[in-house]
């Protein structure tokens, strides 16, 4: 079941630049996507989502762009800081409003590296 | 911010023996999911369980699993005759209505020997 791809296992970004973060997806039925960060031995934590009628969503350093067309999600983090060294979860859902977006599909992350 | 509360952290048990791994979710969400993550790979879905019953449940979780809310706080995910490739990690989530967003508890690492 690769209904949600990350293909990139692992991105090393200098400090204060750019990290670029892909994803891609094939059911064209998800229409709610999120992004979930995971340290070592703890819990995803949530980061950032966007809803299908948008394109893009912001939140401090954090962007999310989403091309339906493409199927493609990206997250960019401006500007890298050594502590966004995790791995990053993007996740997607076909929004059955009945069970409140009850089955999140997940890539299978990135593991981002933020070098000082 | 509120949490999601997994226990044991670490639980190790014998291949055939049954487990109860338990989660205590956010206090006032009504929407409640097990995912597992087996070491090297992504994180799958396992159940979601909403208004005391199953809502979905994927291939995975077959007869062997089962889950319960016991109480008005408590979720639990029950392993029968635990195999060898059970070991992972389990994370419990809990979600409020309308909000897509999903709060994981740190997990319990599961490792059958």
């Amino acid at each position: 079941d690769q209904q949600v791809k990350q293909n990139s296992p692992s991105l090393s970004v200098q400090e204060g630049r750019i990290s670029i973060l892909n994803c891609d997806y094939t059911n064209s039925m998800f229409d709610y996507f999120l992004w979930y960060k995971k340290y070592p031995a703890e819990g995803p934590t949530f980061l950032i989502s966007i809803s299908s009628i948008k394109d893009k969503n912001e939140d401090g350093r954090f962007t999310v762009f989403l091309n339906k067309s493409a199927k493609h999600l990206s997250l960019h983090i401006v500007p890298s800081q050594p502590g966004d060294s995790a791995v990053y979860f993007c996740a997607a859902s076909a929004g059955d409003r009945r069970y409140n977006f009850n089955k999140f599909y997940f890539g299978s992350g990135t593991k981002l590296n933020v070098k000082p | 911010e509120p949490e999601v509360t997994q226990t044991p952290s670490h639980q190790v048990t014998q291949m055939g023996q049954e487990v109860i791994l338990r989660c205590v979710p956010i206090s006032n969400h009504l929407y409640f999911y097990w995912y597992r993550q087996i070491l090297g790979q992504k994180v799958e879905f396992l159940v979601s369980f909403y208004n005391n019953e199953i809502s979905e449940k994927s291939e995975i979780f077959d007869d062997q699993f089962s889950v319960e809310r016991p109480d008005g706080s408590n979720f639990t995910l029950k392993i029968r005759s635990t195999k060898l490739e059970d070991s992972a990690m389990y994370f419990c989530a809990s979600s409020a209505p309308m909000t897509g967003r999903a709060f994981f508890g740190q997990g319990t690492r599961l490792t059958v020997v």
